[in-house]
């Protein structure tokens, strides 16, 4: 599976978007990208994901680019409910040998 | 509605004891995971099973192990705690491997 890239942490201030960049050079034809988030000591949450088109809904929109090497991860008005975590993560879709594997993530703060 | 659940939500375990985690679903779904999040680690996967009948080991299985009887449920167990397996424990589960997981909200262990 591809590896991402992220930066560790990103601040926001409330109502405004956060935009939290991806960046998955090695991604596969076929492998999605994938994001979570995980809030202070909750599960992880799943957010969107998407192969090459952009995708929005009800949480967030992902934009991907044209040649699909780097993603990003708009949350259009930020709240302080959404400090948290957030992974981006690139896997096969459907494959029973995919691993969810997760990295560092960035932890985003959104400020009052 | 219930989704996934893990008991017991907290736990401080003697070492050398026993310890078994409990993971339910109620989703149908074929896929099923145990991650620990140590801090500064991230989560890390243990083991993992496709569909009932089935696990495979993931990250760091050494020291735990799992069985996955039925379609619901895959239990977590500790042969004989040790201090390096204090951690917050994730049972997770998807449609299939590969899918939208879906987490549980943690077991806190403490062994001692």
């Amino acid at each position: 599976d591809a590896k991402t890239t992220q930066p560790p942490s990103m601040d926001c201030a409330e109502g405004r978007a956060a935009n939290l960049p991806c960046n998955h050079s090695t991604i596969s034809g076929n492998e999605y990208v994938y994001w979570y988030r995980q809030i202070h000591s909750q599960g992880p949450q799943y957010i969107i994901h998407g192969l090459k088109n952009n995708e929005t809904n009800e949480m967030a929109s992902l934009i991907i680019t044209e040649d699909r090497k780097s993603s990003t991860l708009i949350l259009p008005h930020a709240t302080l409910r959404d400090t948290a975590v957030y992974y981006c993560i690139v896997i096969l879709r459907n494959s029973g040998n995919t691993p969810l594997v997760f990295g560092k993530g960035t932890r985003l703060s959104v400020i009052a | 509605i219930a989704g996934i659940t893990q008991a017991p939500t907290s736990q401080i375990l003697a070492a050398g004891r026993r310890m078994t985690l409990r993971c339910t679903q109620d989703m149908r779904h074929n896929a099923m995971y145990w991650y620990r999040q140590d801090l500064g680690l991230g989560l890390r996967l243990i083991h993992y099973s496709n569909t009932a009948g089935t696990t495979g080991k993931g990250e760091v299985p050494d020291g735990y192990s799992v069985s996955r009887a039925n379609t619901d449920d895959f239990p977590l167990t500790l042969a004989s705690a040790v201090p390096s397996q204090t951690s917050v424990y994730f049972c997770a589960s998807s449609v299939v491997r590969g899918t939208e997981a879906f987490f549980g909200q943690g077991t806190r262990l403490t062994v001692v």
